[in-house]
This record gives structure tokens, sequence and C-alpha cells, in this order.
């Protein structure tokens, strides 16, 4: 069975300061991979999607940026974290357009 | 701009009644999907119903979608105070077939 991994599970970062938020999938090959923000009780923001290696689409200009290194790993960075990174970021995969979406435990971050 | 909003953002019910929640959207979908949020957690997609179907069956779920209204409805019958999460409405639009979530659904379950 398919399984998606997200860590760390929170990350209390100063502000300026890099970022590096790391998912992987197993159990499938070739997923459609996505990173999104969620703001406390608000829906979901897509903030980036991969439809395959090396292939990001970005979905917001911000100071964020995505990679996709290997098939299933997508990693979402940032050289200088800002106040406004603050959040609850989660990462999902499908197996394509269209598809029902699975997402990780998420990470929630803090700036200070 | 948000494609589905929920209706009501929040709901309190009593264990064993059932919990209706609504979608509605603006533009022609692809299909919809409805999911569930734990407190601190990710999403659980709990069902897909296709623009052509009218109503799909999950165990204890029901969900409908009048495209003429451009709305949808997850019924949720005997609900346990298990059920207390938040519920998104999610819809699939366009070429590009990307999700775009609503708001969520607050839903609390008093035993």
């Amino acid at each position: 069975s398919q399984t998606i991994h997200q860590w760390p599970a929170t990350l209390v970062q100063p502000v300026g300061s890099p970022l590096s938020l790391e998912c992987t999938v197993e159990g499938t090959s070739n997923p459609n991979l996505y990173w999104y923000r969620q703001a406390a009780g608000r829906g979901l923001q897509l903030l980036f999607y991969s439809v395959g290696i090396g292939q990001i689409s970005s979905e917001v200009p911000q100071n964020l940026s995505a990679s996709r290194p290997q098939d299933r790993q997508f990693i979402l960075s940032s050289k200088k974290l800002l106040l406004s990174d603050s959040g609850f970021y989660l990462c999902a995969w499908s197996s394509g357009v269209s598809k029902p979406q699975h997402f990780g435990d998420g990470t929630r971050l803090s700036i200070l | 701009s948000q494609q589905g909003e929920e209706d009501p953002q929040a709901l309190s019910i009593q264990e064993g009644e059932n919990a209706t929640m609504n979608c509605s959207y603006k533009t022609s979908i692809n299909n919809l999907q409805w999911y569930r949020q734990n407190s601190g957690r990710g999403l659980v997609h709990l069902i897909l119903i296709r623009s052509n179907e009218r109503e799909k069956h999950s165990g204890r779920l029901r969900v409908t979608l009048d495209t003429s209204k451009k709305s949808s409805s997850l019924l949720i019958t005997a609900s346990r105070a298990a059920d207390t999460a938040s519920y998104f409405c999610a819809t699939v639009t366009g070429a590009n077939s990307k999700l775009t979530f609503g708001k969520g659904i607050t839903l609390s379950v008093r035993p």
C-alpha cells in the first residue's frame, strides 16, 4: 500500500533562517506531488505541484521554492523565512490529475 | 478566488443524529471531492462524485451533486463522537484539473 511521510511534524524557526521540509511517498511510482499551506481555520492554498522529476509549477508568488530531486521526493525550501511563512504545511500525492489526493500529517511551522 | 464554499461554517449535533453539510461552487466541474481533517492532522479523502453522477454512498456517508444548482451535500448518518472533525469540499475544474478547496466546516458531535 502507498504511504506518505512528511517531516518534521513541528518546527520553530527565527525570521531570516532557511527552511527545508521533506516529503516522500512509498508504494507508487510517478505520483503527482503537491505542497499546500493551511492558515488557522482556513482552507488549503496550493503552493506548488509536480507531475514529474524536475517539473515544478508554482501557484503563488512567494519566497518559497520546491524541488523534486527524485521520483517520490518533494522538498519545500526557503532561503530566508518571513513571519508570514508561519502555518501548517501539507504534502500530498495523487495518481493523476483530478484523482483523490492523499495527505501527509503536516508540518506546523512557527516563525519567531 | 474560492471555488467551493461550505455551509454552515460550524455544526454541532448530538451523537446519533444526522449531519448535513453543503458545498456550493461557481464554475463547471469535472468532479467534486469531500475530505475530512482531524485537528492537527492531514486531510483524508472520503468520497469523489463525478459531474455526471447525482448520488454516491460510502458506509454512513451519502453525497449528492446537483450540477444545475452548482451544489453538493455530504450527509453523515448516525453520527458518532469520532466524526468530530473539519470537512472540506474540493472541486476539480478545467483542463489542468486542479483541486480547489473550500474553507471547511467544523463538525462537533456531542457524546
